[in-house]
């Protein structure tokens, strides 16, 4: 069964603290994305890994960084959080090529206060 | 640089009654053309895609044309029900280089029975 899996589903974070958002995929897919998703902007690119070690800035890319140690794991760090990043965090992979489908996961529902 | 357009924040019908769902883009190549449709809670999924220029695709009833002369991808069904309420999103893949899809703003549709 082919999926994307994002780990925790909802977190409450306070300000300042840092946090870590895990996304796994089981597709063997090389590029893997981060996308956040507000009201009225629909889903806004973090970041673009293309493989182990092999990430890119994505249009929003500013209090945030990504680990990609491993093909089907991708993380999503926010060192010392902030209110305006409260939000609902996407992670997606998509196989190799030009113009493949892109795989969703379900999303993680961040607040910080 | 690449660019997709989706005027209608938010489309509210009743059932039975026909969708259209407005999408323009900007783009120099030839890439792939993109609906994806995000429920509630979830993810967003492929809907159904066009790869080639003047081309139609449809799936689930619902139908969008490739048209490279108007640069437009407009999302058409004849007959929504209540059970397609749901985020709707244009997408503009993308040609040479790594592959970075491009997302619209979304339009989320509103069926009423």
């Amino acid at each position: 069964d082919m999926k994307v899996t994002q780990m925790p589903r909802y977190l409450i974070k306070r300000m300042g603290e840092n946090v870590l958002l895990e996304c796994g995929q089981d597709m063997s897919h090389e590029t893997m994305y981060w996308y956040r998703q507000d009201p009225g902007l629909g889903l806004q690119l973090i970041y673009i890994s293309y493989d182990v070690d092999s990430n890119s800035e994505g249009d929003i890319p500013k209090g945030y960084r990504v680990s990609r140690k491993k093909r089907e794991h991708f993380s999503l760090i926010l060192d010392s959080a902030k209110t305006n990043q409260t939000s609902v965090y996407f992670c997606a992979s998509s196989p190799p090529g030009q113009n493949t489908e892109v795989f969703f996961g379900k999303g993680t529902r961040l607040t910080v206060v | 640089g690449n660019s997709v357009t989706q005027m209608q924040g938010q489309v509210t019908l009743s059932e039975e009654e026909f969708l259209f769902i407005n999408c323009t883009y900007s783009t120099t190549g030839y890439p792939t053309l993109f609906w994806y449709v995000q429920y509630p809670g979830e993810g967003p999924q492929l809907l159904l895609k066009v790869t080639t220029a003047n081309n139609k695709g449809s799936s689930r009833g619902f139908e969008a044309t490739y048209d490279k002369g108007t640069t437009s991808f407009h999302l058409q069904k004849a007959s929504v029900q209540e059970s397609d309420s749901a985020v709707y999103y244009c997408v503009l893949g993308s040609s040479g280089g790594n592959y970075k899809p491009t997302f619209g703003k979304g339009t989320s549709l509103v069926v009423h029975p």
